[in-house]
């Protein structure tokens, strides 16, 4: 069955990098993109961006842009989402989720959704 | 900067029907937004409900339904159960592939 595995929590001081990982079993990595998202303590879900497995293209919230790159490794069929220069409103739970890109007969000609997700990594920033 | 909007918390009766909905701070919702729907319980990943306005994920059963009403998208739930009380999520294509979440409805079923 699809599935999606994350790397383990961590645990960051202010300033420092965090690269979490989601590795994908069950169907063709390069079929799909990985979109990220993150979820701070009590709040709502924020998309964070996405990757094309197929191609590494990349799309990123305005907010993270110069902060976060995701990549991908075709040959483990694993997604990584690194984020830098991390705060402490960067504390949150971490997820990955399947990117269904589908071709549209009308603009904007292509949408996305995401329909498979990891059980989330949570990462914490504290001095 | 355009933000999506759901309301911020609903009660349904158990058995009763209940349509949440999904709009923008500026204009109007249309099916070229391609909304989706997502259902996260506490301490859960969220689970993907509905996405291109109306069409069911795999698995989701037809109690939950997806669809444009005015000038927002809209999820139905119809016979609400105990176990639909969760939070649930829109998400709206913007183009140029960025994707929004609204903020998210807290559904109490009671």
């Amino acid at each position: 069955q699809v599935q999606l595995v994350q790397s383990g929590a961590e645990v960051k001081k202010p300033g420092a990098s965090v690269k979490v990982s989601c590795k994908a079993s069950g169907y063709t990595f390069t079929s799909y993109g990985i979109s990220w998202v993150r979820q701070a303590p009590g709040q709502g879900l924020e998309w964070m961006g996405w990757i094309s497995a197929y191609n590494g293209n990349t799309n990123y919230a305005q907010k993270l842009q110069g902060r976060v790159t995701m990549t991908t490794d075709t040959s483990t069929s694993t997604a990584y989402m690194e984020l830098r220069s991390l705060r402490s409103d960067d504390t949150a739970v971490y997820y990955c989720a399947r990117l269904v890109v589908v071709v549209a007969a009308t603009p904007p000609y292509y949408y996305y959704y995401m329909d498979v997700w990891g059980k989330g990594t949570t990462v914490t920033v504290s001095s | 900067q355009t933000v999506v909007t759901q309301e911020p918390s609903f009660s349904v009766s158990p058995g009763g029907t209940v349509t949440l909905t999904c709009g923008l701070s500026s204009g109007s919702v249309s099916t070229s937004y391609y909304p989706s729907w997502y259902q996260q319980t506490p301490g859960q990943a969220p689970r993907t409900l509905i996405y291109s306005t109306n069409t069911r994920s795999s698995g989701v059963p037809d109690r939950f339904s997806g669809s444009i009403l005015g000038n927002k998208a809209a999820l139905t739930i119809t016979g609400a159960q105990a176990d639909d009380e969760s939070d649930y999520y829109c998400v709206l294509y913007m183009g140029s592939g960025i994707l929004v979440f609204g903020g998210g409805t807290k559904l109490t079923v009671l």
